[in-house]
């Protein structure tokens, strides 16, 4: 177990419909990353919050959206789901500045149909 | 051109031997490099961290990096069948604990 918690693991929804990705963060770490995982992406940064403030933003889509709440987990919130949303979206925690990377959760694989 | 390419694999060696697997990158600004190690149905898990240019080495994994050639590699020796896995390399301008620019990966399966 990493110590970073994410719900649900797995997710089925149709096209067109909103859904919501929780982070928990591992215990004292303030930052937060999102990343999503395809088959023929590869891993791709979407956004950093860092004590609830938004640090970094990547190729993250406009139906997408995210924030960090005052108890520091985190949110993602996929809408208008498209068949090509669906994917592995990784949550990952640490602590700045480390020269350590972080650590990652185990994912929510999102299927849309 | 992607800013990081990784050869695709897959690759199948048996156990015992030298695993070699390298990545290319584009954006001279890199400055941190790291390999994630991943297992089916779990996140990437950091395996070795390297800053600029320079060897590295933990137990049986050594990472080179080569800035000049905009290459790194990360070897395995004696190789097991619990290294098997998708490892990812990345890299970071600013810091590990930055945005990382990520391979697409590589998995690995070592024949016992």
């Amino acid at each position: 177990d990493s110590g970073v918690t994410q719900t649900p693991k797995h997710l089925i929804t149709a096209t067109g419909q909103r859904v919501t990705l929780r982070c928990s963060p591992r215990s004292g770490d303030l930052s937060v990353y999102w990343y999503q995982q395809s088959l023929d992406q590869g891993l791709q940064f979407l956004i950093q919050y860092y004590n609830g403030e938004e640090r970094a933003k990547g190729n993250i889509l406009e139906r997408f959206s995210a924030q960090q709440f005052p108890d520091l987990h985190s949110e993602l919130n996929l809408s208008s789901l498209e068949l090509g949303d669906s994917a592995l979206y990784f949550c990952a925690s640490g602590t700045a500045p480390s020269t350590y990377g972080y650590t990652f959760g185990s994912g929510t694989r999102l299927t849309v149909v | 051109q992607k800013e990081v390419e990784q050869d695709p694999g897959p690759l199948s060696v048996p156990e015992g031997a030298i695993v070699s697997l390298n990545c290319t990158y584009s954006n001279s600004a890199f400055q941190y490099f790291m390999w994630y190690r991943q297992y089916s149905r779990k996140g990437p898990e950091l395996l070795m961290y390297t800053y600029s240019s320079g060897n590295k080495e933990d137990g049986r994994f050594t990472a080179q990096v080569d800035k000049s050639s905009k290459y790194i590699s990360l070897f395995i020796r004696d190789s097991q069948p619990s290294d098997s896995a998708t490892y990812l390399c990345a890299m970071s301008v600013t810091g590990a604990n930055s945005k990382l620019t990520f391979g697409k990966g590589i998995t690995l399966s070592v024949r016992p």
